[in-house]
């Protein structure tokens, strides 16, 4: 069966530092991936999707950005945090159009302080 | 875009009751609607979805209906559970693309 893993489960880091966010999915092959944002009692924002190594696709424009160096894992990254940059990022996966089903990781929960 | 408006945002029913959860989307070409469901603290889980080509998806305790004409659908829970309580998603997706646009949330409560 699919599992999907991200860390670190939970991250503290100080305005202007750097930040990497990994997520890989294990029983799969060539999954849809992405990253969703979702601050404090708030709805779900999508990032970034991608659908092969190499291929990403930005929703939203702000100082984070993404990576598929595999075909099974997906990265978050900036450069400098802002403070509005802390919430609960989640990794999602889906296998392709014809199965929509669309599932999260475990999340990680970054505090920029 | 995709517009996914949910209704209502805070939900508290007793124990034992039905509750429903409305959602409203934009685009007509959207053909996907899927369901989750947030405890606090944990990441979304899938419950129920519903296609296009289906009026009505049940599973125990949980249905969806749809209603294309109107462009809403609906999640509803009968005898209701402490366990229930949580955040529930709606969301839609657009033929040919892979991305789900998601509703605001509705926090529900289940008063024992």
């Amino acid at each position: 069966s699919q599992t999907i893993h991200q860390w670190p489960a939970t991250l503290v880091q100080p305005v202007g530092s750097p930040l990497s966010l990994e997520c890989t999915v294990e029983g799969t092959s060539n999954p849809n991936l992405y990253w969703y944002r979702q601050a404090a009692g708030r709805g779900l924002q999508l990032l970034f999707y991608s659908v092969g190594i190499g291929q990403i696709s930005s929703e939203v424009p702000q100082n984070l950005s993404a990576s598929r160096p595999q075909d099974r894992q997906f990265i978050l990254s900036s450069k400098k945090l802002l403070l509005s940059d802390s919430g609960f990022y989640l990794c999602a996966w889906s296998v392709d159009t014809g199965t929509p089903e669309q599932y999260f990781g475990p999340g990680t929960r970054l505090t920029v302080t | 875009g995709e517009n996914v408006e949910q209704h209502p945002s805070t939900l508290s029913v007793q124990e034992g009751d039905s509750a429903v959860i409305k959602c409203t989307y934009s685009d007509s070409a959207s053909n996907y609607f899927p369901w989750y469901k947030q405890e606090l603290g944990k990441r979304p889980q899938l419950i129920i979805d519903i296609r296009s080509n289906v009026g009505e998806k049940k599973d125990q305790r949980i249905a969806v209906t749809l209603n294309k004409t109107a462009k809403h659908f609906s999640l509803h829970i009968t005898e209701t559970q402490p366990e229930d309580s949580a955040v529930y998603f709606c969301a839609a997706r657009r033929t040919g693309r892979r991305a789900l646009t998601f509703g605001s949330g509705t926090r529900l409560q289940v008063q024992p």
